[in-house]
């Protein structure tokens, strides 16, 4: 596709729940990353895809957070046992080429995710 | 720990150049890059600098000191649609984890 998708763009569930967002990245782009941001703050990192495999997953916040990208294209993060503070925005990004300085990230619309 | 500190907000007048700064402490260094987010959208890259000094592109700039853990970005001849929040990020080495700042937003007035 022309750039990054996300879907839903919105998701309201309530606590306790299981939600999937998806990511379709940019044809092409071998890297993939999730981010979460909150009003008033930068992206934050959750996990990062080379190909198929989660080459670091050190921001997920704890194991009920879990992100797969089997055929190395399309991603969907998972969340279990919805909380009120996974309330935020959900932010996908892809890359051409992660292992070279110079590239750059384009970001999806993002889901926002909201928790009752 | 890792750290990235820029100003909350900024309010500069059209037509006028503004200097957003952005200092940071992270583990180790891969690059640092300036994004723009308009409010309720996603960001968009605008630089990226890995070596010191200025790169120039329009009417943005950015400038990186890596032995001061600093950078600028500098937009001039502002606009009205300038008025967005500006998101410093770094990359670590030896990943590609990148950690942002909160952002700045910069409002412009007529």
């Amino acid at each position: 596709g022309a750039g990054v998708s996300q879907t839903p763009s919105n998701k309201v569930t309530e606590k306790g729940k299981y939600v999937e967002l998806r990511c379709d990245p940019i044809s092409g782009h071998t890297a993939l990353y999730w981010y979460r941001q909150s009003l008033g703050q930068g992206p934050e990192f959750l996990i990062y895809f080379q190909g198929t495999g989660a080459a670091d997953d050190s921001g997920l916040p704890n194991d009920r957070f879990f992100a797969v990208r089997p055929e190395g294209s399309v991603s969907t993060l998972k969340i279990q046992r919805t909380e009120r503070g996974d309330s935020a925005v959900y932010l996908c990004a892809s890359s051409l080429v992660a292992a070279t300085s110079t590239d750059t990230q384009y970001f999806g619309p993002g889901t926002r995710l909201t928790v009752l | 720990g890792q750290n990235i500190d820029q100003p909350t907000e900024m309010t500069a007048t059209e037509g006028a150049i503004v200097q957003i700064n952005c200092t940071y402490q992270t583990s180790g260094f891969n690059g640092l890059f300036w994004y723009q987010q308009h409010a309720g959208e996603a960001p968009t890259f605008l630089s990226y600098n890995v070596l010191d000094g200025l790169e120039e592109k329009g009417r943005f700039s950015s400038f990186l000191s890596r032995s001061k853990g600093y950078s600028y970005l500098l937009l001039k001849e502002l606009q009205m649609k300038d008025s967005a929040s500006y998101l410093c990020a770094v990359r670590s080495t030896g990943g590609f984890k990148t950690i942002f700042g909160a952002g700045t937003r910069l409002f412009v007035k007529a």
